[in-house]
């Protein structure tokens, strides 16, 4: 099956900086690249997502880009705000299913 | 729309126990998926389904079972309650399966289970 590896697994950052969370998957058919934002005793929510013949998507301060090559795909945050306090999850979709990293804690300090 | 939603929101059961925890959508999503949530592990698909009448097993099966009868819901049994089966339970939707346009899925707000 698809195997997804997520790091960092906490990140802490400086409000106004950028933050930037990395996922590797191994099954080169899988074709959606999503990434969730799970808030503390809620269910996750999605706030962006790729499709495998897109390299990089962008809205507002939020990007991803897809390398399909390396198989790696990345998260990134800029002007970073306290509310972006969260954990994220990285997923690939294949097979009708949806497979998740292990999650990243970000914490953005005032 | 209510969205996804799950019922009970907490839950503590003797090991051995049976119960059955409650996901009901009304997006009239074909998806409809189960996972479960543990510490340093992410979301693990437990069974998922693409439509009325159809399921499957995802990554973590055992000990579960599935069923869905209608679109709107699907259902969780825990057939005999372990200390192993103490998670958050999330149950998804979506649009479509593979091939759709939209594969976005929508999270309800969770089971907490404790199983002692």
């Amino acid at each position: 099956g698809e195997n997804v590896e997520q790091h960092p697994s906490t990140l802490s950052v400086q409000e106004g900086d950028s933050a930037v969370i990395k996922c590797t998957y191994s099954d080169s058919a899988s074709n959606y690249f999503p990434w969730y934002k799970q808030e503390l005793g809620k269910g996750p929510q999605l706030i962006i997502d790729i499709r495998s013949n897109v390299g990089e998507k962008k809205d507002q301060r939020i990007a991803v880009t897809l390398n399909k090559t390396a198989k790696h795909f990345s998260l990134h945050i800029t002007e970073t705000q306290p509310e972006d306090s969260a954990v994220y999850f990285c997923a690939v979709r294949g097979n009708e299913k949806l497979t998740f990293g292990t999650g990243t804690r970000l914490t953005i300090i005032p | 729309n209510a969205g996804v939603t799950q019922t009970p929101k907490f839950q503590v059961l003797k090991t051995g126990q049976s119960m059955t925890l409650q996901c009901a959508q009304d997006m009239n999503h074909e998806y409809m998926s189960w996972y479960r949530q543990d510490p340093g592990m992410g979301l693990r698909l437990i069974h998922y389904s693409v439509g009325a009448g159809i399921t499957d097993q995802g990554e973590v099966p055992n000990g579960y079972n599935v069923s869905r009868s209608t679109t709107e819901d699907f259902p969780l049994r825990l057939l005999s309650a372990a200390p192993s089966q103490t998670s958050v339970y999330f149950c998804a939707s979506s649009y479509s399966r593979a091939g759709g346009s939209s594969y976005e899925q929508y999270f309800g707000p969770g089971t907490r289970l404790t199983v002692t």
